[in-house]
């Protein structure tokens, strides 16, 4: 089983509509990360949380919101879809403090906006 | 936060080794520099990562000059399978949100 688990992996959905990409880990990280990668360009944080109880606006955050329902579980909502949100979704997970603070990655959620 | 800058991309041939800079002139006291690797339709992989001087791993090497403003990852012999986006990261381990950037496509001959 993946350590970073994403469902669904595929979505279309019509605009106009609330939509919610899950995310849940098994490392027993405390951080975890939304990032949407757009093609042919590169990664850019939507929201982040560092514990439970912090959530912390990234680089794009317009149009979503998340929550971490707990440490393993960390959702993402786009509250009314539009085309420009399709796009590769990734959440991502890592220790944070000390050595050993790479992050790790799951498959990925593939959005498309009709 | 640390801004950093790296080629859009480079080409390579198998067999040879590749280099690749990134610039950090702002790199703070406290940053550690990190190199991730993303192949099509994946999530980002930790590669390597240093704080100062020579870092080695069995997929590659990370070399910092004193003065920290840059940094260069040195992949040896690379095979078409090295060919992805590389992305350099600078951040503080405690505090640091993982901006990613544009990154460096690198494209692998045969």
């Amino acid at each position: 089983d993946a350590d970073v688990t994403q469902t669904p992996r595929n979505r279309i959905t019509k605009t106009g509509k609330r939509i919610m990409l899950e995310c849940s880990q098994t490392k027993g990280h405390d951080r975890m990360y939304w990032y949407r990668q757009d093609p042919g360009l590169g990664l850019r944080l939507i929201y982040y949380s560092f514990d439970v109880k912090d959530i912390n606006k990234g680089e794009i955050s317009d149009g979503y919101s998340v929550s971490r329902q707990a440490q393993a579980k960390f959702s993402l909502s786009l509250e009314s879809a539009i085309p420009n949100q399709t796009a590769l979704y990734f959440c991502a997970t890592s220790r944070g403090t000390g050595r050993d603070t790479e992050a790790f990655f799951g498959q990925g959620t593939r959005l498309t906006v009709v | 936060l640390a801004k950093t800058t790296q080629p859009i991309s480079m080409d390579s041939y198998e067999g040879q080794e590749v280099n690749i800079t990134c610039s950090h002139n702002n790199i703070a006291t406290n940053d550690y520099i990190t190199w991730y690797q993303q192949f099509p339709s994946q999530g980002p992989r930790f590669i390597i990562q240093g704080y100062k001087t020579k870092v080695t791993n069995e997929v590659a090497s990370l070399f910092i000059p004193a003065d920290r403003k840059s940094s260069t990852l040195s992949l040896p012999r690379v095979s078409l399978s090295d060919t992805a986006v590389y992305y350099c990261l600078v951040g503080d381990r405690n505090t640091d949100k993982l901006i990613f950037g544009t990154g460096t496509r690198l494209q692998v001959f045969p």
